[in-house]
């Protein structure tokens, strides 16, 4: 049982370039996260999807997408990266309901130069 | 929106002796808190969590304490370890998504 895995756990973008960070979780949750983490900063949430077919912006999406590829795989892309976009991000998954524990991968850290 | 803030930015600890991390809530409807422990490099891993209809819940070593009163979320490490130095954030749950805080350095002492 892997729990949420990550990758790439580490990338360096040029400014305009694009990538996918990619999230998958073998737990059966129906919801799943992105966040990022600036120093300083809690959490911030950039997308979600309460269950598979669907997605909604969290705090911080501008220059973001989402795709919930299955139940298990949740994707977060960056179509033209900026350095304001340089953080470390953390997927997360959990059970949707009143109790909603959220578990973490061991996150992304993206540098865009 | 509402926040979820950490009296004290760091806390250092002898080795052995007790932790006490303290939060403090601004949300009343949050009905559903987590203590979370980041190590560096690493991502935030549950450690407990309580409901609101709690006051108190203990896990290993550790007990979380709500006090709804005063919007104030506290956890607490027994016998404090060197594994235990770690990042400690609390999150609430309002309204189907949690809120974060930024966070409390634990370092513990030899």
């Amino acid at each position: 049982n892997a729990g949420v895995t990550q990758t790439p756990k580490f990338q360096v973008l040029k400014t305009g370039q694009s990538m996918t960070l990619q999230c998958a979780q073998d737990m059966n949750h129906n919801s799943m996260y992105w966040y990022r983490q600036d120093p300083g900063m809690g959490l911030r949430l950039i997308y979600y999807s309460a269950s598979e077919g669907t997605t909604d912006k969290g705090e911080v999406p501008n220059g973001y997408n989402v795709s919930r590829l299955n139940k298990r795989e949740f994707s977060l892309r960056l179509e033209s990266a900026a350095p304001s976009q340089t953080s470390v991000y953390f997927c997360a998954s959990g059970f949707t309901g009143a109790k909603e524990t959220q578990y973490f991968g061991p996150g992304t850290r993206l540098l865009v130069l | 929106g509402e926040s979820v803030g950490l009296h004290l930015p760091t806390l250092s600890v002898q080795e052995g002796d007790n932790s006490i991390i303290n939060c403090a809530y601004s949300n009343s409807a949050s009905d559903y808190f987590i203590w979370y422990k980041q190590e560096s490099g690493k991502g935030p891993q549950f450690i407990i969590d309580i409901r609101s209809n709690m006051d108190k819940r203990q896990g290993q070593r550790v007990t979380v304490l709500l006090n709804k009163t005063v919007k104030h979320l506290s956890l607490q490490i027994a016998a404090t370890q060197p594994g235990d130095s770690a990042v400690y954030f609390c999150a609430e749950k309002g309204n189907e998504k949690l809120t974060f805080g930024t966070g409390t350095r634990l370092t513990i002492i030899p």
